[in-house]
């Protein structure tokens, strides 16, 4: 099946920079989810979105559900060294859930 | 909280072995799914499960089996390892049926087939 399409792969970032990740598909999806996934470990779900044009924040991380249902967009603001990893979209229709390839964020303090 | 364990984190297997990974989620959840994770291409769903005894193949199902006979666990094998199985296997949990269910992911078990 189709995945997601998720940009930028990579961010090079100075501490303190804000972040903004996004993911595109061309088909709709009813739920929005980010993930992020620490070196050798699982994804770990940081923000979930179930509604178009829904803005969600956790902390310091800030969400969105695209009016069209094709896209979401997570930032982050003020990045600190601990915000390294890498992130990734997911999007779900009923029973199919789609990935993005993932965003590896460096953080240079 | 979800907790959704792994038997192991690293394996090692030679090829033509049979391996099996395991998952266990202690939350009562309906639906298990087992991806793999490799490098450029994301997570790939090989099986997943709504219930005991169920399966339904994923994307990428060749070369898998699945074995759901506990609502907690749910196994992938491996019936002849190869090399081009070397991945991240990844084990996920979500609860309910109405196309919205947040899966969470177990810690991953890195496999290197030789």
């Amino acid at each position: 099946g189709q995945q997601l399409n998720q940009s930028p792969q990579s961010m090079f970032i100075q501490e303190g920079e804000d972040v903004s990740m996004n993911c595109t598909s061309s088909s709709i999806f009813n739920t929005w989810l980010w993930y992020k996934q620490d070196p050798g470990e699982g994804p770990v779900l940081l923000i979930a979105l179930y509604k178009a044009g829904e803005l969600t924040s956790n902390g310091r991380l800030t969400a969105q559900f695209g009016i069209t249902r094709k896209d979401s967009f997570l930032n982050i603001s003020a990045s600190i060294p601990s915000d390294v990893g890498i992130y990734f979209c997911a999007g779900q229709l009923a029973s199919d859930m789609r990935f993005g390839a993932g965003t590896r964020l460096t953080v240079k303090p | 909280d979800v907790k959704v364990t792994q038997s192991s984190r690293y394996l090692v297997k030679r090829t033509g072995e049979k391996v099996f990974l395991e998952c266990v989620q202690d939350m009562d959840h309906e639906n298990m799914f087992w991806y793999r994770q490799d490098p450029g291409l994301g997570l790939r769903l090989i099986y997943f499960s709504y219930d005991v005894k169920m399966k339904e193949k994923g994307d990428i199902p060749e070369g898998y089996s699945v074995s759901r006979e506990k609502k907690e666990r749910f196994s992938l094998i491996l019936e002849s390892a190869s090399t081009n199985q070397t991945s991240m296997y990844l084990c996920a949990s979500s609860f309910g049926s109405s196309g919205q269910e947040t899966q969470y992911f177990g810690p991953g078990t890195r496999l290197l087939v030789l």
